[in-house]
């Protein structure tokens, strides 16, 4: 059971660059999440998929755009990579109102 | 706005000793909470949940609740190095159809020999 799985790890980019970061779970969850983790900033969620084919705005989600492929996957994907999304991306899961969301183990983005 | 508010430490104590972890929370109407671990470069890590006024144990992890104040509290028995990291506190909204956790900044603990 490998509950949330991330791709890639780790990611460089050059500014303007486009790219996909990928999320499954394999825990039959309905909502999905994406979060930027900055030093001092703590978790800020991006977007949010309360269930398949739904997808909603979070604190920040400006430059980025999702897709709710399906129940298992969520992804994230930023058209023209700045150096403000330099930050560590966690993709996460729950069962809504029953349990706090279950993370990934994240993708460090560097813009350069 | 909900917010939950935590001290970003670090929070040093030495080896053996409790450790005293605090979480304020605005959303008077919250049921849920929780804190999570993350270790340096790693995901947060669900180590506790709390939904009633009280007290619950888990081996050396106690977490306490006071809906009145508005306060949630992780208590770290006998700490060991091993337990230094970022403790992050989340609340789930009380109502309004979301079940979106609202996450403090994390509290950084070091336990030192």
């Amino acid at each position: 059971n490998a509950g949330v799985t991330q791709t890639p790890k780790f990611q460089v980019l050059k500014t303007g660059q486009s790219m996909t970061l990928q999320c499954a779970q394999d825990m039959n969850h309905n909502s999905m999440y994406w979060y930027r983790q900055d030093p001092g900033m703590g978790l800020r969620l991006i977007y949010y998929s309360a269930s398949e084919g739904t997808t909603d705005k979070g604190e920040v989600p400006n430059g980025y755009n999702v897709s709710r492929l399906n129940k298992r996957e969520f992804s994230l994907r930023l058209e023209s990579a700045a150096p403000s999304q330099t930050s560590v991306y966690f993709c996460a899961s729950s069962v809504p109102g029953q349990e706090t969301p279950f993370f990934g183990q994240g993708t460090r983005l560097t813009v350069v | 706005q909900k917010e939950v508010e935590q001290n970003s430490g670090p929070l040093s104590v030495p080896e053996g000793a409790i450790a005293s972890l605090n979480c304020t929370y605005s959303d008077r109407g919250s049921q849920s909470f929780f804190w999570y671990r993350q270790y340096s470069g790693k995901s947060p890590e669900l180590i506790m949940s709390i939904y009633s006024n009280g007290d619950k144990e888990d081996g050396r992890f106690t977490a306490q609740l006071n809906k009145a104040s508005q306060y949630v509290s992780l208590l770290i028995r006998d700490s060991q190095p091993s337990d230094s990291a970022t403790y992050l506190c989340a609340v789930l909204p009380s109502s309004g159809g979301s079940y979106i956790p609202t996450f403090g900044r994390g509290t950084s603990l070091i336990v030192h020999p």
